[in-house]
C-alpha cells in the first residue's frame, strides 16, 4: 500500500491564481481531511469528508473548496491565491472518525507571491 | 467546547535523559487522546493513543503516556532520549460524538543534545 499520496510536493503561485491539490489513498478509508500547518500554529482543519459526495468545512475553509467523487480521491481547489494561503498541506484519511487513527501524506509546502 | 494545550514550543534533553511533553486539554465527553510525531519535511505518524481503555498507554518507539481524567492531562514520556527522537510532536483530542474532527496542539519541537 502506498498509504495517502499528495501532490505536487512544492508549488509556488501568484497572487490570484488558481491550483489543485491532489489526495489520493488506496486503504478504502471513508474519512479524509485537509489541514494547513503554520509555524506555531499546529494543524488546522480545513474540510472534510464522511464518504464519496459528503463534505463539510473545518475550522478554516475560507477561500478552499473541495470535491469528493470517489472513495480514494480528495482533491483541495484554491480559487484565487493569497499570501495568507502560504502553509504547508496535508491531507489524511481514516476508516472512521472518532478514535481511529489518522494516516497523513507527506505534504505540500505552498508559497503565494 | 475541545481544546488541547501544549506547555513548552520547545523542550531540549540530553541523550539518555527523560523525555516528559506535557499536553492538558478540555473536553465536555470522555475524549480520545493521541500523540504524533512529525520527522522533518515528513507528514505526522501516530505514536499512541488513549480510547478510554487502560490509561497507560504504550506507543511505538518507547514512547509511553497516562491518562490522568482528575488532572485533564495526557503527558507524553520516554526514559531515555535517543537522538533519533528529535522531532515535533503533536497532542490531538477527538470526542467521537459524531463530529470526527480532531483538535491539535500547537506542537512541541524535541531536541536531544549529544
Amino acid at each position: 500500500n502506498a498509504g495517502v499520496t499528495q501532490t505536487p510536493k512544492f508549488r509556488i503561485l501568484k497572487i490570484g491564481q488558481s491550483m489543485t491539490l491532489q489526495c489520493t489513498q488506496d486503504m478504502n478509508h471513508n474519512y479524509m481531511y485537509w489541514y494547513r500547518q503554520d509555524p506555531g500554529m499546529g494543524l488546522k482543519l480545513i474540510y472534510y469528508s464522511v464518504g464519496a459526495g459528503i463534505t463539510d468545512k473545518g475550522e478554516v475553509p475560507n477561500g478552499y473548496n473541495v470535491s469528493r467523487s470517489t472513495t480514494e480521491d480528495f482533491p483541495l481547489r484554491l480559487e484565487l491565491a493569497a499570501p495568507s494561503q502560504t502553509s504547508v498541506y496535508f491531507c489524511a484519511s481514516s476508516y472512521v472518525g472518532g478514535s481511529d487513527t489518522q494516516y497523513f501524506g507527506p505534504g505540500t509546502r505552498l508559497t503565494v507571491l | 467546547a475541545q481544546s488541547v494545550t501544549q506547555l513548552g514550543s520547545h523542550v531540549s534533553v540530553s541523550e539518555g535523559a527523560l523525555v516528559l511533553l506535557r499536553c492538558n486539554y478540555s473536553s465536555s465527553v470522555p475524549p480520545y487522546l493521541f500523540w504524533y510525531v512529525q520527522y522533518p519535511n515528513q507528514g505526522l505518524q501516530l505514536l499512541l493513543k488513549y480510547t478510554s481503555a487502560a490509561t497507560l498507554v504504550k506507543g511505538i518507539n518507547g514512547f509511553e503516556a497516562e491518562f490522568k481524567k482528575s488532572e485533564t492531562s495526557f503527558h507524553l514520556t520516554k526514559p531515555s532520549a535517543h537522538m533519533s527522537d528529535a522531532a515535533e510532536y503533536f497532542c490531538a483530542v477527538s470526542d467521537g460524538s459524531g463530529t470526527y474532527k480532531y483538535i491539535f496542539g500547537t506542537g512541541t519541537r524535541l531536541k536531544v543534545l549529544a
